[in-house]
């Protein structure tokens, strides 16, 4: 199975500040996804960045991708307090890999 | 496209009862879907392998006669906690594999509480 990395393991920022983090996996992999999930709620679908991308953009998220380091990182520009959430990302190798989660970025944006 | 939607999303019962949860792909076939639970604070972790009609497939440490699955469909698992304690209480999600290009989407998660 294929298991994406999260770092930070935590990251605390300001409301209206940026917010950076990684994913870094193993193998080689056919897409990436990231996906949010408030405290207590259910996982949220964020983006979906394939590996023949660099860079995906959705709103104020902004994902990129770099295939020779096996690495994506998530920007969220602008935050907000509504953004504090765990962030996890899912690499997937394609064919008949399972996708597991790491322990996800824990980002909280303070008012 | 490419949803993944599970009912209920939460549910409470009572120590002993059963409880079934359902996982669909709306807009494409699955053949095979996985479970996966979360407990507090932690990571999913996978609990089994869901194959369209044939037996799941679990992962060590997990008791295939206390966590049912029936995968009778493209579009439709379900998971059965037989006889819940509370240690069951936990976030329950599924995933499901799209049969075209493989790709791996997750459901929204059903949480469950025994009291």
């Amino acid at each position: 199975s294929q298991q994406g990395e999260e770092d930070p393991q935590a990251l605390s920022i300001q409301e209206g500040e940026n917010a950076t983090m990684n994913c870094s996996y193993k193998t080689s992999i056919n897409n990436l996804q990231w996906y949010r999930q408030n405290s207590g709620r259910g996982l949220v679908h964020l983006i979906l960045i394939r590996s023949n991308e660099r860079e995906k953009h959705s709103g104020r998220l902004r994902v990129t991708l770099d295939t020779s380091k096996k690495s994506s990182s998530l920007l969220i520009t602008a935050s907000r307090a509504a953004d504090t959430a765990s962030y996890f990302c899912a690499p997937h190798s394609g064919g008949y890999q399972k996708v597991t989660f790491g322990t996800g970025t824990k980002l909280q944006v303070i008012p | 496209g490419a949803v993944v939607s599970q009912h209920p999303s939460w549910v409470i019962c009572k120590s002993g009862t059963s409880v079934k949860i359902e996982c669909r792909s709306l807009d494409f076939q699955a053949t095979t879907m996985f479970w996966y639970r979360q407990f507090p604070k932690q990571s999913l972790m996978l609990m089994a392998t869901s194959n369209e009609g044939s037996k799941a497939t679990y992962e060590q440490g997990v008791e295939k006669d206390k966590f049912l699955i029936n995968h009778a469909s493209l579009t439709l698992s379900t998971l059965t906690v037989t006889s819940a304690h509370p240690e069951d209480s936990s976030f329950y999600i599924c995933s499901a594999r799209e049969n075209l290009n493989n790709e791996q989407f997750f459901g929204p998660g059903t949480r469950l509480t025994v009291l």
